[in-house]
């Protein structure tokens, strides 16, 4: 059974970085699939933030890609992300996921559905 | 503001037949596979339709999707009172290179 768990600081002050860990069991980080984050703030929709491939490939949220780094560890079979320079509008339950991998027709190569998620996390940014 | 445009609310009494829409673009929706997602308050969103109209192992044969040029429905029969949730649908978008979501609709079953 294929789980995934969240961890980190649930408090992150304004301007200071915001990092997540996100540890895989039941299936090895480097089997194929895309590693993403989610985050919701409260009350609101989904926001995609990223997503790294276990070969390192990554796609970022354009809005935010200035700010985040995703990276892989596959000696602890775990995946990371990385938020620099957070303010308040990043206050949300952040959600790891794992996540297929389009290959298609026209030779794209982009992210599928996410069929596994983790329970998520709440990261508040405040003073 | 959302990429994909749902309603944010929909309604249906037990045993009815409900209907979601998601529009969105050539870049999303007209070119790449969407996918439909349910959420009940405090949890995780959990795969409820991949690839346009695949059902992952589990999810009752009540849930259906479909898509037609750059939009996209999702179907729920005979509602139960457990099917009262939020719903998202999710697309690739090749102008962002990213995952767009849409803005949710909180289904109510009367």
């Amino acid at each position: 059974q294929v789980q995934l768990q969240e961890s980190g600081p649930g408090l992150v002050k304004p301007s200071e970085t915001l990092s997540l860990t996100c540890v895989v069991s039941g299936y090895s980080i480097t089997s194929g699939y895309y590693w993403g984050w989610i985050r919701q703030t409260p009350g609101k929709g989904l926001e995609w933030i990223g997503s790294i491939y276990n070969t390192g490939t990554t796609h970022y949220n354009p809005s935010l890609k200035s700010r985040v780094t995703l990276s892989v560890d596959t000696a602890n079979n775990q995946f990371s992300l990385t938020l620099r320079s957070v303010t308040a509008a990043d206050t949300a339950v952040h959600y790891c996921a794992r996540q297929g991998r389009v290959l298609d027709s026209r030779g794209y190569n982009y992210v599928d559905a996410s069929d596994i998620w983790g329970q998520g996390t709440m990261v508040t940014v405040s003073s | 503001q959302s990429m994909l445009t749902q309603p944010p609310s929909a309604s249906g009494t037990p045993g009815q037949r409900v209907t979601i829409s998601c529009s969105g673009s050539s870049s999303n929706i007209g070119n790449n596979y969407v996918h439909w997602y349910q959420q009940f308050p405090g949890t995780a969103p959990k795969l409820l339709i991949y690839r346009n109209n695949q059902r992952p192992s589990g999810v009752p044969d009540r849930f259906s999707g479909s898509k037609s040029g750059t939009s996209a429905s999702l179907a729920i029969s005979g509602l139960r009172s457990e099917d009262e949730a939020d719903y998202y649908c999710a697309a690739w978008d090749d102008s962002l290179s990213g995952v767009v979501f849409g803005g949710g609709t909180k289904l109510t079953v009367l």
